[in-house]
């Protein structure tokens, strides 16, 4: 079946830009989950959606980013005013219920170059 | 919250097993152990999950100590297409009953040919 698909695979976007990073979970997944990569590290919480809702959004950086899920399945991230720091692979994830004990299916990410 | 500590480098040989170990001395008795591994330029995978005693998949076995201060992740004969970085990960740890998972450094597992 499908797996969780991003798009797009690479943005690359001026400072003081504005971007959308979209994720497509596998369907009947009802969490979905973002993530942030900088070169080198692990995947840093970003924000989790329980269907519609945005249960915690508490790893979002600043107001500048942004993230919806208007019909509990597509999720679009949208980041304001780009800055350089902003670059980053950003992951998407979805799992079917949200327990902690459920597997999480990771996308491929989205590699966002801010010049 | 409880934290896990592993090496940030391990090497191997193929087809050979490989004991990537993973320290976690402030868990919690309803912490799971979950073991994630993000391959070059691809998102992190699932590999296994256990919480007290020892399991099996078809991709890894995962042992746990008795006192489960620690744990081990076992590929029984590695491959080229193992390397990758590994995540020891206690989803429950930041006291949340949903899947937040916290990923540290990771250990880098290199094969050898």
């Amino acid at each position: 079946g499908a797996g969780v698909s991003q798009t797009p695979s690479n943005k690359v976007t001026e400072k003081g830009k504005y971007v959308e990073l979209r994720c497509d979970p596998i369907s009947g997944h009802t969490a979905l989950y973002w993530y942030r990569q900088s070169l080198g590290q692990g995947p840093e919480f970003l924000i989790y959606f329980q269907g519609t809702g945005a249960a915690d959004d508490s790893g979002l950086p600043n107001d500048r980013f942004f993230a919806v899920r208007p019909e509990g399945s597509v999720s679009t991230l949208k980041i304001q005013r780009t800055e350089r720091g902003d670059s980053a692979v950003y992951l998407c994830a979805s799992s079917l219920s949200g327990l902690s004990t459920d597997t999480q299916y990771f996308g491929p990410g989205t590699r966002l170059t801010v010049l | 919250d409880a934290k896990t500590t592993q090496p940030n480098s391990m090497e191997s040989n193929e087809e050979e097993p490989v004991h990537l170990p993973c320290n976690h001395s402030t868990i919690s008795g309803t912490d799971y152990i979950h073991w994630y591994r993000q391959l070059p330029s691809q998102g992190p995978e699932y590999v296994i999950h256990g919480l007290t005693s020892n399991v099996n998949n078809r991709m890894a076995s995962l042992a746990i100590a008795e006192d489960r201060k620690s744990s081990t992740l076992i590929l029984h004969r590695a491959t080229l297409r193992d390397a990758a970085v590994y995540y020891c990960i206690l989803p429950n740890a930041g006291g949340t009953s949903y899947g937040k998972l916290t990923f540290g450094q990771g250990t880098i597992l290199t094969v050898h040919p």
